[in-house]
């Protein structure tokens, strides 16, 4: 079974320029999660997707993140414009159905912004 | 609201020595636990979870861990540490909201394995 598949792995970005993120998740999974480590600290939920409706993105900066889901499937997170404060690890993850059941993480993405 | 505490940001454990990683939570609800490991350059993998049934959940590696509701604990032990076990620990809770149910995660806790 192929797992979370997250691109890039890297990117280097001056502040104030706008950067993308893809996930594509396990097939057949339903939730889809996008989570912020940064340096240090434990991975913090963003956004999280149910299908292609919004569940949660209460901690979602909205002025300058923003996700979507297409068709329930592929996902793409992007920061516009980009602070030094975003730089981070940007993990992607995907479950079944609802929480009890595991929840599966891709590699993440590396944003550096300088 | 729930949150998790991690006691320790960094342990450092003998090869063969017992490995204790210390998680406390807090939840309005009877939890979902969860143990996840992190290499260097990796996502999350998961060691163990605790949902509903035995409060000793055996995982992967050789790792444990105990729900204690009294204590609002959910400990991570491994008898024997080894040298691969090096890595970044990550404690977790969900409430069982169904659909809207969200993952917290702690701060985590490294684990260094010496010779």
């Amino acid at each position: 079974e192929a797992g979370v598949a997250q691109s890039p792995r890297y990117k280097i970005i001056e502040k104030r320029q706008s950067v993308a993120f893809w996930c594509n998740p396990i097939s057949g999974h339903a939730t889809l999660y996008w989570y912020q480590q940064i340096l240090g600290q434990g991975p913090k939920l963003l956004i999280q997707f149910q299908n292609n409706g919004v569940v949660d993105d209460s901690q979602l900066p909205k002025d300058r993140f923003s996700a979507e889901r297409l068709k329930g499937v592929d996902s793409t997170l992007k920061i516009q414009p980009a602070k030094l404060e975003d730089s981070a690890v940007y993990l992607c993850a995907s479950s079944p159905g609802p929480l009890g059941t595991e929840a599966f993480f891709g590699q993440g993405t590396r944003l550096t912004v300088v | 609201a729930q949150s998790v505490t991690q006691l320790g940001s960094h342990v450092s454990v003998s090869e063969g020595a017992l490995v204790l990683l210390r998680c406390n939570y807090s939840s309005s609800v009877p939890p979902y636990l969860f143990w996840y490991v992190q290499y260097p350059n990796q996502g999350l993998q998961l060691l163990l979870k605790y949902t509903t049934g035995a409060t000793l959940v055996k995982g992967i590696n050789g790792f444990e861990a105990e729900f204690k509701k009294s204590e609002t604990s959910f400990h991570l032990t491994k008898p024997s540490a080894h040298m691969s076990d090096a890595a970044e620990y990550f404690c977790a809770v969900s409430d069982r909201g169904g659909t809207a149910s969200k993952l917290t995660f702690g701060t985590g806790t490294r684990l260094q394995v010496t010779l």
